[in-house]
């Protein structure tokens, strides 16, 4: 089985500074990555997802994140945040062995941005 | 526009109550989700659909039943024997079962609250 551990639970950052969202996981096959935002009440949309090739993924809203596969790692980056950027962000992993119903959620990291 | 509707969007309800969450997507997806989001947990997955009139449990079926009956509607019923219902759920759609790379697509979620 898989499991993803996000380090931080909540992160500030200050408007226009960049930011890094941790993100580790564990599994003992290959794995698919993703990041999803959640906006206050709202349910989550796909910031991007990992699933081969190239190990820098771009998604929207100018995110991107690294697949690293020696740390373990799928750390998402903004070089540049904004208010709206303020939201829950969900790192999440699935295995090519078991179909869409194995997609296990991290806890969440809360980014709040500072004016 | 296609999508996926939940309804409510708050639902209070009294201990020993039933209550059933709507979930209905236009987006023409075979697999169907539903989740639960308790603060510093994450997404836990309760039920899962591959397919119209098939379903199965996930990590925390206990005191939640589910039918799909109809490709586009996966109606969630809380029921009395679930210890502690106060959540809030989402309901999620993606393409098709089986390919663990698809994009999972969320509704805006229902808050429940039991009284």
């Amino acid at each position: 089985a898989q499991s993803v551990t996000q380090l931080d639970s909540q992160v500030p950052v200050f408007e226009e500074a960049p930011v890094e969202l941790r993100c580790n996981y564990s599994s003992s096959v290959s794995v698919y990555l993703f990041w999803y935002v959640q906006y206050p009440n709202q349910g989550l949309q796909l910031l991007l997802k990992y699933l081969s090739g190239s190990t820098l993924v771009k998604g929207i809203n100018g995110f991107e994140a690294e697949f690293n596969k020696s740390q373990t790692s799928f750390h998402l980056r903004k070089p540049s945040v904004h208010i709206s950027d303020t939201a829950e962000y969900f790192c999440a992993v699935s295995a090519p062995n078991f179909g869409n119903e194995k997609l296990t959620f991290g806890t969440g990291t809360r980014l709040t941005i500072i004016p | 526009d296609g999508g996926i509707t939940q309804s409510p969007k708050y639902l209070f309800r009294k201990e020993g109550q039933n209550v059933t969450l709507s979930c209905e997507q236009n987006l023409n997806h075979d697999a169907m989700y539903w989740y639960r989001q308790d603060p510093g947990q994450g997404l836990r997955l309760i039920y899962y659909s591959q397919i119209v009139n098939d379903f199965q449990k996930g990590d925390i079926a206990e005191g939640y039943s589910v039918s799909r009956e109809k490709k586009e509607s996966f109606p969630l019923t809380v029921t009395s024997a679930q210890k502690n219902p106060t959540a809030f759920y989402l309901c999620a759609s993606s393409i098709e079962a089986g390919g663990s790379y698809n994009e999972q697509f969320f509704g805006p979620g229902t808050r429940l609250t039991v009284l």
